[in-house]
């Protein structure tokens, strides 16, 4: 198993553009979830899905948009970047049903705005 | 009342020493306490949880105290290790799956 994958690894935005950061997890889990961090803020949950077809809101989803079409799949997708979105993007997964609540953690996307 | 209060930022102790790390919350509806740690470039990974039934849990040398009355709990690290500098994140929800509230984190340093 590759777990959970994003890409890409590093993206340099201009402001004003648009762009969609990649997770896929490969572990069939029903719980998928987008956090970005910021240095000394810890995550921050931006938009969660409990299935296919059913996501929600975080803490944060202001400029953010995604979608779950299929059970692997989670795109975010930034619409008219801003410098406030720079920050370090992060995926996860968890499976969902009776047992552990543990979140599988992607390796992250860096992203600047500038 | 979604917050978690953690401390302290920064965490500099000798090998072999016990750092203790501390997080406190509001909301009584939690039941789940997991805490993360996390490798400069990488994404954090679970190390220990605890749900609210238990004061203390053990896995190896890392241990979660929990206090259900005064609303906090800590990670102490026994016999500390240069490979254990990290970043460390308590976090808290309610059912598990649903919205995760993570504290701010804090960064250890353990130096030989």
């Amino acid at each position: 198993n590759a777990g959970v994958t994003q890409t890409p690894k590093f993206r340099i935005l201009k402001i004003g553009q648009s762009m969609t950061l990649q997770c896929t997890q490969d572990m069939n889990h029903n719980y998928m979830y987008w956090y970005r961090q910021d240095p000394g803020m810890g995550l921050k949950l931006i938009y969660y899905s409990v299935g296919a077809g059913i996501t929600d809101k975080g803490e944060v989803p202001n400029g953010y948009n995604v979608s779950r079409s299929t059970t692997e799949d989670f795109p975010l997708r930034l619409e008219l970047a801003a410098p406030s979105q720079t920050s370090v993007y992060f995926c996860a997964s968890t499976p969902g049903g009776q047992g552990s609540y543990e979140q599988y953690f992607g390796p992250g996307t860096r992203l600047t705005v500038t | 009342q979604q917050q978690v209060k953690q401390s302290p930022q920064s965490l500099i102790v000798q090998k072999g020493g016990i750092p203790i790390i501390n997080c406190a919350y509001e909301n009584t509806a939690f039941d789940y306490f997991p805490w993360y740690q996390q490798f400069p470039g990488k994404g954090p990974a679970l190390l220990i949880a605890i749900r609210p039934d238990v004061s203390e849990k053990k896995e190896g040398r890392f241990t979660i105290s929990f206090n259900k009355s005064a609303k906090q709990f800590s990670l102490h690290i026994m016999d500390s290790q240069p490979g254990d500098s990290a970043t460390y994140f308590c976090a808290a929800s309610m059912g598990g799956y649903q919205k995760v509230t993570f504290g701010t984190g804090t960064k250890l340093q353990v130096i030989p």
